[in-house]
């Protein structure tokens, strides 16, 4: 069955270092998300992204991060100077139809800032 | 925007029994109501989901239920097995008046151990 792949499982840094979360989507989706959970809290909505742009963006999405797709099958969410609250699980997410579709989830990327 | 509760934060049930898990959202225009469950150190993962011009849907031993009127919907687990232990999540999706991509609002995550 195809699935959401994510890269690193777990990646240690120091703060305002930056970092480089990559998810490789379903090949035949085009629609991308990217979801964070801190410890113990809800699952959020970061940031949406289809025809190689944001479509929507929340309000903790702000300068210090960016999304893109570099080369057609990696989709890929920087964070530019990480600080100790960017510590989270963050979820790579996409989906055939949008707004119509399911949304598939990869097994997430642990950030911890130091 | 939207909210979406969730409760209860915790359930136990011994295997067998049923449990009921339900979620409040605050925007009549959401209309895809999705259920996920989330494992130990994995994703989460769609279990089943339902849209507001349907009152209930079934997938063997799960169901949710939908009342658009009260803003609520509801997952139920019959004939629980200890493998159905791990976090669940209900989430709800509008059309943002059609700038939305698909963006979910996840309730807080309800925790379901089921004892043997």
């Amino acid at each position: 069955e195809p699935e959401v792949t994510q890269t690193p499982s777990h990646q240690v840094t120091q703060m305002g270092q930056e970092v480089i979360l990559r998810c490789v989507p379903i090949s035949n989706h085009l629609y991308f998300y990217w979801y964070r959970q801190i410890l113990g809290q809800k699952v959020e909505f970061l940031v949406s992204f289809y025809n190689n742009e944001i479509s929507e963006k929340s309000e903790i999405f702000d300068d210090q991060f960016s999304v893109e797709r570099p080369d057609g099958s990696n989709f890929t969410l920087k964070i530019r100077s990480t600080k100790l609250e960017d510590s989270a699980m963050y979820f790579c997410a996409s989906s055939e139809k949008g707004l119509l579709g399911e949304l598939f989830f990869g097994e997430g990327s642990r950030l911890t800032v130091l | 925007g939207e909210n979406v509760e969730q409760h209860p934060s915790t359930l136990s049930v011994q295997e067998g029994d049923s449990a009921v898990i339900k979620c409040t959202y605050s925007d009549s225009a959401s209309n895809y109501f999705p259920w996920y469950k989330q494992e130990l150190g994995k994703g989460p993962q769609l279990i089943i989901d339902i849209r507001s011009n349907v009152g209930e849907k079934k997938d063997q031993r799960i169901a949710v239920t939908l009342n658009k009127t009260a803003k609520h919907f509801s997952l139920h687990i019959t004939e629980t097995q200890p493998e159905d232990s791990a976090v669940y999540f209900c989430a709800a999706r509008g059309d943002a008046g059609g700038t939305s991509y698909g963006k979910l609002t996840f309730g807080q995550g309800t925790i379901l151990t089921v004892h043997p």
